[in-house]
């Protein structure tokens, strides 16, 4: 079983960056596809972006595509989500996860200025 | 991206059944499946079936999840209070290349 903990969450202002990063402990890390998925308040979960195993494919959703980029470091057991331009509607709970198996507890990104 | 859909809520009384409903396409719950997540308020969602429809270890027997088609179902037998939540169900598509959820499904339990 693979446990997730999301870090790098915050307030930043429209236009602004930040770096989301998810640690991982427990079953080999290197062996699973990873994604952030985001929940702003109130509403439903939204699949942002992922990454294969081994890092050589990498996926968007259409609302970051050419904003967000999604990064590994497997020897580390860090998956990392910058995040720039950033808008009003990003704000949201961030979720490292497999969508369809364990999820980390979330970060709170709020963009306001 | 679509996303699969769900009814927005249910209701049903204590101790009774609930089938909650995920319709999808041949590109996502047709091809491999929806997985079931179960999520409190303030809380992560957290995994109740699998896309195979197999139960995570430690998961209640009143849970089943069941595939016909392009819908996937999930369904709660002997309802009790703590399974009051939001329902969400998860595929990979593969026409897209993405991960679609469903708008998810209030379950109350009168």
């Amino acid at each position: 079983e693979v446990h997730l903990l999301e870090s790098g969450g915050g307030l930043v202002q429209p236009g602004g960056s930040l770096r989301l990063s998810c640690a991982a402990s427990g079953s080999t890390f290197s062996n699973y596809g990873i994604s952030w998925v985001r929940q702003a308040p109130g509403k439903g979960l939204e699949w942002v972006s992922g990454i294969t195993d081994s890092g050589g494919k990498t996926y968007y959703g259409d609302s970051v595509k050419g904003r967000f980029t999604i990064s590994r470091d497997n020897s580390k057991n860090t998956v990392f989500l910058q995040m720039n331009r950033l808008r009003a509607d990003d704000t949201a709970v961030y979720y490292c996860a497999d969508p369809a198996d364990f999820w980390g507890q979330g970060t709170l990104v709020t963009v306001s200025s | 991206q679509a996303g699969l859909t769900q009814p927005p809520s249910v209701s049903k009384g204590l101790r009774q059944t609930a089938t909650l409903t995920c319709t999808g396409n041949s590109n996502n719950v047709g091809d491999e499946g929806a997985a079931w997540l179960q999520q409190h308020q303030d809380h992560p969602p957290k995994l109740l079936s699998y896309r195979n429809n197999n139960r995570p270890s430690g998961i209640s027997e009143r849970l089943s999840a069941s595939r016909s088609g392009n819908t996937a179902s999930l369904t709660i037998t002997r309802l009790q209070p703590e399974d009051e939540a939001d329902y969400y169900c998860s595929a990979w598509d593969s026409g897209l290349g993405a991960w679609v959820f469903g708008g998810g499904t209030k379950l109350t339990v009168l």
